[in-house]
């Protein structure tokens, strides 16, 4: 089975801008979820969809935004993009996000916001 | 808000020698999960306890799990080089997010 894929690897935008990532989850999972990650504030959670629904959200602002296609790809989206959102991000899957399930990781992707 | 938090934020030990990481975290837990990541690169998942067990084991991993004190601990033993990476726990508070911690940075040298 092929992994979790996030596209693009890395990102270079200036402020004010907005930018799209994409993640395709593992064959089979319904559970996509996305992770900002800083060398400051560590892994903190952006949000979760399954079956095209937003499950969870966590305390971002409103220029981050997220979706589920029906074939379980996810895509995330940052407007106005500020210096402070430079940032790996990272997604993952899992079948069902049940309580007692792993996550799987995609590499990430590295944007870098000047 | 981070749940869990990671002791200590950095370790460094030669080949052969054991790492101990712990982990404190705040409010109840169904279980609790421990990550490795590379550099910059995704998490890779080590090992998964339930609030229910007190000690597990995978390979040279052990686990174990205190919830009076709300706290875990993660054991490397016979370190190998490429065992240097971060290690982050994770608690499953809420029904389908995981929280982590900030991590413990361990550089095994050979």
């Amino acid at each position: 089975k092929a992994g979790v894929t996030q596209t693009p690897r890395y990102l270079i935008k200036t402020r004010g801008q907005q930018v799209t990532l994409s993640c395709s989850p593992i064959s089979g999972h319904r559970s996509v979820s996305w992770y900002q990650q800083t060398p400051g504030q560590g892994l903190q959670f952006l949000f979760e969809y399954f079956s095209e629904t937003q499950r969870n959200k966590g305390n971002f602002p409103g220029r981050f935004s997220g979706r589920q296609f029906s074939n379980s790809r996810s895509e995330m989206n940052v407007s106005t993009l500020e210096l402070g959102d430079s940032a790996l991000y990272l997604c993952a899957s899992s079948p069902n996000r049940a309580g007692n399930e792993k996550l799987f990781f995609g590499s990430g992707t590295q944007l870098s916001v000047l | 808000s981070q749940q869990g938090e990671e002791d200590p934020q950095a370790l460094s030990i030669q080949e052969g020698e054991n790492a101990t990481m712990n982990c404190s975290y705040k409010t109840s837990i169904n279980n609790l999960q421990w990550y490795r990541q590379n550099s910059g690169r995704g998490l890779v998942h080590l090992i998964l306890i339930r609030s229910n067990e007190r000690e597990k084991h995978s390979g040279r991993l052990r686990v174990t799990l205190d919830t009076s004190k709300k706290s875990s601990s993660l054991l490397i033993t016979a370190s190998r080089a490429a065992d240097t990476a971060s290690y982050f726990c994770a608690t499953d508070e809420r029904y389908s997010t995981l929280t982590f911690g900030k991590g413990t940075m361990l550089l095994v040298s050979p």
